[in-house]
């Protein structure tokens, strides 16, 4: 089955440390975008990726970092330095991005990151 | 800033009734507006990717049109059923942008 893939569905850290999320993808989509969701409020970009090793921040991505190495693999890390990381974390892929470009986007589970 | 609304925040409706929600959009720079259905417990899924004034796309009791000049796009649901319950979110692609803005969504909830 195609599709995107997050794990772990729930996490837990103490403040003060990193945390990774993964998020992969089979669909052998170019783009990949990670989006963050907080009660209230639409979704938000972190970072978009529109090609392998190559990444743009969004619109809220301080006190986050992001890698993309491989086509199918685009990991989150959380760091210490994001003041309210508490929230649900959403990755998705579409088959392009570009500037003139607006394709469907395809959605993991998501993961729920809990900071105390 | 770019902003996108949606109306209303949540609606309450019987099976069988027909809804309708709006989603408002910057109207310069557009490009395209994108609508997505967002099950409790699974992933958001794609209904539309409109990009023309005055488009129509439907997908079985779902439609949904597009007025790029006024900055709007209506989602309509025909004969609500039970799976029909969902958030519906929208989100405006605009020139040169190379990302999607989401609206807050609109939460239906039907009623048997």
């Amino acid at each position: 089955d195609g599709g995107i893939t997050q794990s772990p569905k729930y996490l837990f850290r103490k403040e003060g440390q990193n945390v990774t999320l993964s998020c992969e993808q089979n669909l052998n989509h170019d783009a990949m975008y990670w989006y963050r969701q907080d009660p209230g409020q639409g979704l938000r970009l972190i970072y978009y990726s529109q090609i392998v090793n190559d990444f743009q921040k969004g619109d809220i991505a301080e006190g986050y970092s992001v890698s993309r190495e491989k086509k199918e693999s685009f990991p989150l890390t959380v760091t210490s330095a994001q003041k309210n990381p508490t929230a649900f974390y959403l990755c998705a892929s579409s088959i392009t991005a570009g500037e003139f470009e607006s394709y469907e986007q395809y959605f993991g589970p998501g993961t729920r990151l809990t900071v105390t | 800033i770019l902003n996108v609304e949606q109306s209303p925040q949540s609606l309450h409706v019987q099976e069988g009734d027909s809804t309708n929600f709006t989603c408002s959009f910057p109207s310069s720079n557009f490009y395209a507006l994108h609508w997505y259905r967002w099950e409790t417990a699974k992933s958001p899924e794609a209904l539309f990717v409109m990009t023309l004034n005055g488009d129509e796309k439907k997908k079985g009791r779902i439609s949904a049109t597009l007025n790029t000049k006024e900055g709007y796009s209506y989602l309509y649901i025909k004969g609500s059923q039970p799976e029909d319950s969902a958030t519906y979110l929208c989100a405006f692609f605009y020139n040169q942008g190379g990302k999607l803005i989401f609206g807050q969504g609109t939460e239906l909830s039907v009623k048997p």
